[in-house]
């Protein structure tokens, strides 16, 4: 069984400040790991994926997460806000192979000028 | 190039009815997952489809079913629907190069059951 949970379902931060979108996992394998993200009135997008390569994954928007086994997370980070960051993020978890993909609940983020 | 097209957008039918969806990738991608997004459970996995093979499939029952064509277009069946079954059903195609991964999500089709 795998699970992901996403701490906080909103998060404010002004604009030019740390994001850090918080994500716990739970797997019984060795995990996929992946963030979404979902623009106001838009499709949800892949921002990143973990594959059990590099541990530090570097995604679009300048968004990276790191996988920290010890911790079982997979935190969201951006070092500088932009207005346009504001969106729904989910976080996901399956197996190998895209198997059985389970999202967080997600966080919406807002960006405060 | 195009992007991932589902038809139809918008859709309202009555419980017990049956609905298809429909989902065409983007060309090239043989991949085609699709998922369920509603505002008590979020969104859930219900199965992905890879050269015509179903080949993950989520916890849902027996009613919601797919299939894949040759041409990668892929449709989403419904039988006897239930209320709980409105929903944003959101349908994604992906291509994997190497190590890397590419998925994009289409607009939705947006089912009301009455």
């Amino acid at each position: 069984a795998q699970s992901v949970t996403q701490l906080g379902s909103h998060v404010s931060v002004s604009e030019g400040a740390l994001v850090l979108l918080r994500c716990n996992y739970s797997s019984s394998v060795p995990p996929y790991l992946f963030w979404y993200v979902q623009y106001p009135n838009q499709g949800l997008q892949l921002l990143l994926k973990y594959t059990s390569a590099a541990t530090l994954v570097k995604g679009i928007n300048g968004f990276e997460a790191e996988f920290k086994k010890s911790e079982t997370s997979f935190h969201l980070t951006k070092p500088s806000a932009h207005m346009s960051d504001a969106a729904e993020y989910f976080c996901a978890v399956s197996g190998v192979g895209n198997e059985k993909l389970t999202f967080g609940t997600g966080t919406r983020l807002t960006i405060i000028p | 190039k195009a992007g991932v097209t589902q038809t139809p957008r918008y859709l309202i039918k009555t419980r017990g009815q049956q609905v298809t969806l429909s989902c065409s990738p983007i060309s090239g991608h043989r991949s085609v997952s699709w998922y369920q997004q509603t505002p008590g459970q979020g969104l859930q996995f219900l199965f992905e489809y890879f050269s015509e093979t179903q080949r993950n499939k989520g916890n849902f029952p027996g009613r919601f079913s797919g299939r894949q064509f040759s041409n990668s277009r892929s449709e989403m069946n419904v039988s006897t629907l239930e209320l709980g079954d409105s929903a944003l059903y959101l349908c994604a195609s992906s291509l994997a190069t190497g190590n890397q991964e590419t998925q994009y999500f289409g607009p939705g089709t947006r089912l009301l059951v009455l």
